[in-house]
């Protein structure tokens, strides 16, 4: 079973510009996460989906960030403008919906350098 | 409010010791989840062991078992018998009833041959 899929897995950016991350989550779960984790810290929730939706984005900072899912499988962050503090690793994750003893299921994360 | 806590910025143990990593956690909520990952220099994040609120003994996998004290709040991982691999950071973490994880700080820990 293929896991959770991010692409791409480094990218260098000047800031004031755009950037896109992907991620395919494992087939069948409805729940889908966006994390950030700054270097020696934990993972930070951005923006949680139960399918398509949207169910908790409190911690996304909309002016800059966005995020989509189509169809409720495969989603996107976008960060417009991307500024220096953005420098940071962003985890994709993935789990059944309602069950509250399975783990999430991380993908390899993609590691962005604003410079 | 954090949710999780983990006091232990880095830890040290000898190479075929046993270590604990301490983590304690609030929530409110009658069911919960509580978890622990490994995240290697590589960077990926892997499940390690899970533990039910509900649960009345204590989660065992391999040389990893969870010492859960409900009253304390407390979800301590053992790691048994070290070994180099197992040097990397550790993260504790909750899942709520709506399927929220909330993740610790980490703790870096060392293994010395």
């Amino acid at each position: 079973e293929a896991g959770v899929v991010q692409s791409p897995r480094y990218k260098i950016i000047e800031k004031k510009q755009p950037v896109a991350f992907w991620c395919n989550p494992i087939s069948g779960h409805n729940t889908l996460y966006w994390y950030l984790q700054n270097l020696g810290q934990g993972p930070e929730l951005l923006i949680r989906y139960e399918n398509e939706e949207a169910v908790d984005d409190s911690q996304l900072p909309k002016d800059r960030f966005s995020a989509e899912r189509l169809k409720g499988v495969d989603s996107t962050l976008k960060i417009q403008p991307a500024e220096l503090g953005d420098s940071a690793v962003y985890l994709c994750a993935s789990s059944p919906a309602g069950a509250k003893n399975t783990e999430a299921f991380f993908g390899q994360g993609t590691r962005l350098t604003v410079v | 409010a954090q949710k999780i806590t983990q006091t232990q910025p880095g830890m040290f143990v000898q190479e075929k010791e046993a270590v604990t990593l301490d983590c304690t956690y609030d929530t409110s909520d009658p069911s919960y989840g509580l978890f622990w990952y490994k995240q290697p220099s590589s960077g990926e994040m892997i499940f390690l062991i899970y533990q039910g609120s509900y649960d009345q003994q204590n989660a065992t996998e391999g040389r990893y078992s969870l010492n859960f004290q409900k009253a304390r709040k407390s979800a301590n991982l053992v790691i048994s018998a070290s070994q180099l691999g197992d040097s990397a950071m550790y993260f504790c973490a909750m899942r709520d009833l709506v399927g929220q994880f909330y993740f610790g700080t980490g703790t870096s820990l060392t293994v010395i041959p």
